[in-house]
């Protein structure tokens, strides 16, 4: 069992739609959750992270951990044909820079 | 906005050939990482640098991959020799420290095909 599962199904939704994006992870002692966005060609930029459990919001997007699921979600609202790239769930335990990366999901939204 | 440069972007290379790739960081990171990632996968971690030192290289296949960071600043990763299986984009990071997080920004990376 991998660390961290990230369904790496594509996911194509029209402009304006939410977009909902999940991983599950087994390692209790994460600590730092991510998300990354990857736009083809490109290496993977750091969109947003959450320290422990709770919700964090940045614009449009909203990162929720449960850690008592061990379960983590990013939330698109309002998507934009800019938002379409890969997004990659990782975590981290405290002290330790070591990242885990799910498989990403590649999100297309369609004008 | 300072980026990590990495060279080249495409490389194609004949099995048992030897290959090499290169990393400059971000002014300032001390923290340097090489990444490998497989067409619809994760990143996986190679080995990590702290200044010149190697922290972390568990997971790289030290019978024919190599890295260096010999002045602590630039790297160098090398693959030799180069199997069908090390197809793959490789990436590289450097981070510095905030308040907790040790943000990672990676570079463009370097796609491998080894025919």
């Amino acid at each position: 069992q991998k660390e961290v599962e990230q369904d790496p199904g594509p996911l194509s939704v029209p402009e304006g739609a939410i977009v909902s994006l999940n991983c599950t992870y087994s390692n209790s002692a994460f600590q730092y959750f991510m998300w990354y966005r990857q736009y083809s060609r490109k290496g993977p930029e750091l969109l947003m992270y959450t320290y422990s459990s709770g919700n964090k919001e940045d614009g449009r997007f909203t990162a929720q951990v449960d850690k008592s699921s061990k379960y983590i979600s990013l939330f698109i609202r309002d998507s934009q044909p800019s938002d379409s790239a890969t997004y990659l769930c990782a975590m981290s335990v405290e002290g330790n820079n070591r990242l885990a990366f799910g498989k990403g999901n590649q999100v297309v939204v369609i004008p | 906005e300072a980026e990590v440069a990495q060279s080249p972007r495409y490389k194609i290379t004949e099995k048992s050939q030897a290959v090499a790739f290169w990393c400059d960081p971000i002014s300032g990171h001390a923290t340097l990482y090489w990444y490998r990632q497989i067409l619809g996968q994760g990143p996986e971690l190679l080995v990590q640098f702290q200044d010149e030192s190697v922290v972390d290289d568990s997971q790289l296949p030290k019978d024919r991959f190599s890295a260096e960071r010999l002045k602590g600043v630039d790297s160098t990763l090398k693959i030799q020799p180069a199997e069908l299986g090390d197809s793959a984009m490789y990436l590289c990071a450097s981070s510095y420290r905030t308040s907790g997080l040790e943000t990672q920004y990676f570079g463009p990376g370097t796609r491998l095909l080894v025919l």
